[in-house]
């Protein structure tokens, strides 16, 4: 059974770092590329990131570019999204899911950012 | 940013009843290789999102033959035949033709 568990979610100050986790199982994780998912509170999804199977290709939407990255550690299938300079429109539940098309999600990790 | 429009934002439905979404596009979702890649994902409530269909019209594993998705180019849809309980939540139309990848507002699917 395919299973993606996000982690390292929380409260956070504007202009701080977080970093969160996605432990895969149930799959091959190698042979994913992996993308990040959030929603906002009460709001839509918006896609975030993706990075490709082997981590050679990572692309990102442009409001995070330059504050966010995705990598991922094969050998552990861990996916990573490490979120600096958090801002007040940061604040979402992020998911982490298989790409493309986004066919398994997790269950997804709530990050607030606020003083 | 490519926009995708979908409508209604509420559907109120009866069980048994048909339900259809309409998610049109601003730009076409033809991919130079050829491929439209139009999904559709549902939210029940307090889930994940969950993948309904991919490229306009393919079932994902697992998901009734209820649920049909068609359309081309800039404008698409879902059709719900016989809703059941199951399906009531938020349904998403995602593209992932253009850099960035975009999700419609959401059409809720709820009782009447």
């Amino acid at each position: 059974e395919v299973q993606l568990v996000e982690s390292g979610g929380g409260l956070v100050q504007p202009g701080r770092s977080m970093k969160l986790s996605c432990a895969a199982s149930g799959f091959t994780f190698s042979n994913y590329g992996m993308a990040w998912v959030r929603q906002a509170p009460k709001k839509g999804l918006e896609w975030v990131a993706y990075i490709s199977y082997d981590g050679g290709s990572t692309y990102y939407r442009d409001p995070v570019k330059g504050r966010f990255t995705i990598s991922r550690d094969n050998a552990k299938s861990t996916l990573y999204l490490q979120m600096d300079s958090l801002r007040s429109e940061d604040t979402a539940t992020y998911y982490c899911t298989t790409d493309r098309p986004f066919a398994y999600w997790g269950q997804g990790t709530l990050v607030t950012v606020s003083s | 940013d490519v926009v995708l429009t979908q409508t209604p934002v509420a559907q109120p439905v009866t069980l048994g009843d048909q339900a259809s979404i309409s998610c049109r596009s601003s730009q076409s979702l033809v991919h130079s290789n050829g491929n439209t890649y139009l999904e559709w994902y549902l939210q029940k409530p307090g889930q994940s999102p969950q993948l309904l269909i991919y490229k306009v019209s393919n079932r994902f594993s697992g998901v009734p033959d209820r649920f049909i998705g068609s359309g081309s180019g800039s404008d698409f849809t879902l059709k719900i035949s016989r809703v059941e309980p199951e399906d009531l939540g938020v349904y998403y139309c995602f593209q992932a033709t253009h850099d960035p990848y975009t999700f419609g507002a959401g059409t809720k699917l709820e009782l009447k």
